[in-house]
């Protein structure tokens, strides 16, 4: 059972135009959200957070929504980029989690010309 | 600027051969992880350490195993490797220092091909 889930394994975006990545969870314990991007045979490098105590972090071009009952988080990317095309992954903490993160199994992004 | 380094950005073993996946990081953190990450399946966690000689299994600890003799070092051991071991291995740390606030840093990770 997945505690967050990326239902979209992949997206396909025009340049210029908005992209929206949509991320779900279960457990109501999460209090951090964290994005990450990944490119191919790199690691992950991390893009942007939300505290559950907030419903929208700003980074630039990079913008994520947290929506608590809905249990709910989307990471914006305005406008896209061909740099932006790469796997994007949406990770929670908090609750019994201790130290670790709990991952989503990513979304690739492509951003076409 | 914060750094975590892999031993080898590429591998390739045998069946049966044992296997050393060594990391190190040069931030001083508490918590030290690896992953292996594959299409469709995202990170999965394999083993992950909170402190020296500590560690904890994680969701896929079968045929691996892992040693930290050393706060910045972290290596994961593959007893016996096997192909269904192929895949992208990928170490990372995180500070202890608050229960939310848990960012990893991660290497560049090491595509392991067991032939």
């Amino acid at each position: 059972d997945q505690q967050v889930k990326q239902n979209s394994p992949s997206l396909s975006v025009q340049e210029g135009r908005i992209s929206i990545l949509n991320c779900d969870y279960t457990n109501s314990m999460f209090d951090y959200f964290l994005w990450y991007k990944k490119y191919p045979a790199e690691g992950p490098t991390f893009l942007i957070s939300i505290s559950s105590i907030k419903d929208k972090n700003e980074d630039g071009r990079f913008t994520v929504f947290l929506n608590k009952s809905a249990k709910h988080l989307s990471l914006h990317i305005v406008p896209s980029q061909p740099g932006d095309s790469a796997v994007y992954f949406c990770a929670a903490s908090g609750g019994e989690s201790n130290y670790q993160l709990i991952w989503g199994a990513g979304t690739k992004l492509i951003i076409k010309p | 600027d914060v750094k975590v380094t892999q031993s080898s950005r590429y591998l390739v073993k045998r069946t049966g051969e044992k296997v050393f996946l060594e990391c190190v990081q040069d931030m001083d953190h508490e918590n030290m992880f690896w992953y292996r990450q594959d299409p469709g399946l995202g990170l999965r966690l394999i083993y992950f350490s909170y402190d020296v000689k500590m560690k904890e299994k994680g969701d896929i600890p079968e045929g691996y195993s892992v040693s930290r003799e050393k706060k910045e070092r972290f290596s994961l051991i593959l007893e016996s490797a096997s192909t269904n071991q192929t895949s992208m291995y990928l170490c990372a740390s995180s500070s202890r220092g608050g229960s939310s606030y848990n960012e990893q840093f991660f290497g560049p990770g090491t595509r392991l091909t067991v032939l």
